[in-house]
């Protein structure tokens, strides 16, 4: 069984620019969860949805954004980048009766000059 | 503001000890605590769930969960040097989950 996938697996781009980070979840799997984790700290929590919602929302500006589409893999935009959005960003989907338990997805570590 | 706490460490244990990582937690509806594994670089790697007050073990790993005290514990017999990574504690709360800032570990052969 394929894990959960994400493109590209390296971004770099320059201030102000945007980034669309993709994730196709685990086959079966309805929810998906966007992290963020900067270096050397720990994760925080972006963004949830399932079946084509935004279920929650973590604690960012609105310039994170995102979708859900009906193949339930998930897309991640970032407008207007800064300096302080590198980090690598984690993608993690889970079956909908059980979605405390999530899994990883390799990550996109993306770099803001 | 639910909140899940770790020691951030390093924790520095001998090759063949047992290594000892705990995690204390606020919400006290809290039903599902995870362990994860994450090498430097990578991404997290789930090793252990546990829902249920007491032991759980799965070869080398064991957790503890005490939800009267609110605290959860992973043990690992035998460290290898390849256990070596942050382990990140995970806490259910409203149908998401809350994170440890993780833990540290070294092994020193």
């Amino acid at each position: 069984e394929a894990g959960v996938t994400q493109s590209p697996t390296h971004l770099i781009k320059t201030r102000g620019q945007q980034a669309t980070l993709r994730c196709s979840p685990i086959s079966g799997h309805t929810s998906v969860y966007w992290y963020q984790q900067a270096l050397g700290l720990g994760l925080q929590f972006l963004l949830w949805y399932d079946e084509g919602e935004e279920r929650n929302r973590g604690n960012f500006p609105p310039r994170f954004s995102g979708r859900q589409f009906p193949n339930y893999s998930s897309e991640l935009n970032v407008n207007a980048l800064e300096l302080e959005d590198s980090a690598l960003y984690l993608c993690a989907s889970s079956l909908r009766e059980s979605q405390e338990t999530q899994y990883f997805g390799p990550g996109t570590r993306l770099l803001v000059l | 503001q639910k909140e899940v706490e770790q020691n951030s460490g390093p924790l520095s244990v001998p090759e063949g000890a047992i290594a000892s990582l705990n995690c204390t937690y606020s919400d006290r509806g809290s039903q599902s605590f995870f362990w994860y594994r994450q090498y430097s670089g990578k991404s997290p790697e789930l090793i252990m769930s546990i829902y249920s007050n007491g032991d759980k073990e799965d070869g080398r790993f064991t957790a503890q969960l005490n939800k009267a005290s609110q605290y959860v514990s992973l043990l690992i017999r035998d460290s290898q040097p390849s256990d070596s990574a942050t382990y990140l504690c995970a806490v259910d709360s409203n149908y998401q989950l809350i994170w440890g800032a993780g833990t540290k570990l070294i092994i020193k052969p």
